[in-house]
């Protein structure tokens, strides 16, 4: 049981690139979300889903986009890098809403 | 919109000193609150839950406690040992819907041998 586990761990990208953040989780969960953490800021939500096939924006969606075609998978995109985006990327997930979030080990982008 | 703060923003204590970390929210209208361990360049590692029906929880040397009506929690570690050396996050679940958690910036723990 792996429980929240992301790819890659570490990137770096050049302004205006593209790439994709991988969420995957083997317990089963319903709801799964983005965060990023960023010094002085705390943790915020980019977006959400609340089961396979669902999305929704969160408290700092632009500049990027999200995918949940499989329950377990939630991909987090950038279409066109910034230097703002460079931050630690965290997912977690919940069986249901309103109760406890399993967090992965995070993704640390640099955007030059 | 709910905030969340945590005081103090750093603390330092000599090992096996008891301790109590402070969090505090501006919206009452909690799901739950969650509190939770990141150490450095690592996640977030859940340490307790307490849901908004609940006064306190309690899990080996840590307990936390919620007072809804006055918008706090507080985290107690007792017997400090370096090992807890880390930062503590305060994060509640305040909206229907997404049920974001909402965070504090943390205090960061240190245990001086």
């Amino acid at each position: 049981n792996a429980g929240v586990t992301q790819t890659p761990k570490f990137r770096v990208l050049k302004t205006g690139q593209s790439m994709t953040l991988l969420c995957a989780q083997d317990m089963n969960h319903e709801y799964m979300y983005w965060y990023r953490q960023d010094p002085g800021m705390g943790l915020r939500l980019i977006h959400y889903s609340v089961g396979e096939g669902t999305t929704a924006k969160g408290e700092v969606p632009d500049g990027y986009n999200v995918s949940r075609l499989k329950k377990q998978n939630f991909l987090l995109g950038l279409e066109s890098a910034a230097p703002s985006q460079t931050s630690v990327y965290f997912c977690a997930s919940s069986r249901t809403g309103g109760i406890e979030q399993f967090f992965g080990p995070g993704t640390r982008l640099t955007v030059l | 919109k709910q905030e969340v703060t945590q005081i103090p923003a750093a603390l330092s204590v000599p090992e096996g000193e008891n301790l109590v970390l402070n969090c505090s929210f501006t919206d009452s209208a909690i799901y739950n609150l969650q509190w939770f361990r990141q150490d450095p360049g690592k996640g977030l590692t859940s340490l307790l839950l307490i849901q908004s029906s609940q006064r306190e929880q309690t899990s080996g040397r840590l307990n936390a406690s919620l007072d809804k009506s006055s918008g706090r929690s507080t985290l107690y570690i007792a017997a400090s040992q370096p090992g807890d050396s880390a930062t503590y996050l305060c994060a509640v679940v305040s909206g229907a819907g997404s049920y974001q958690l909402t965070f504090g910036k943390g205090t960061k723990l240190s245990v001086i041998p």
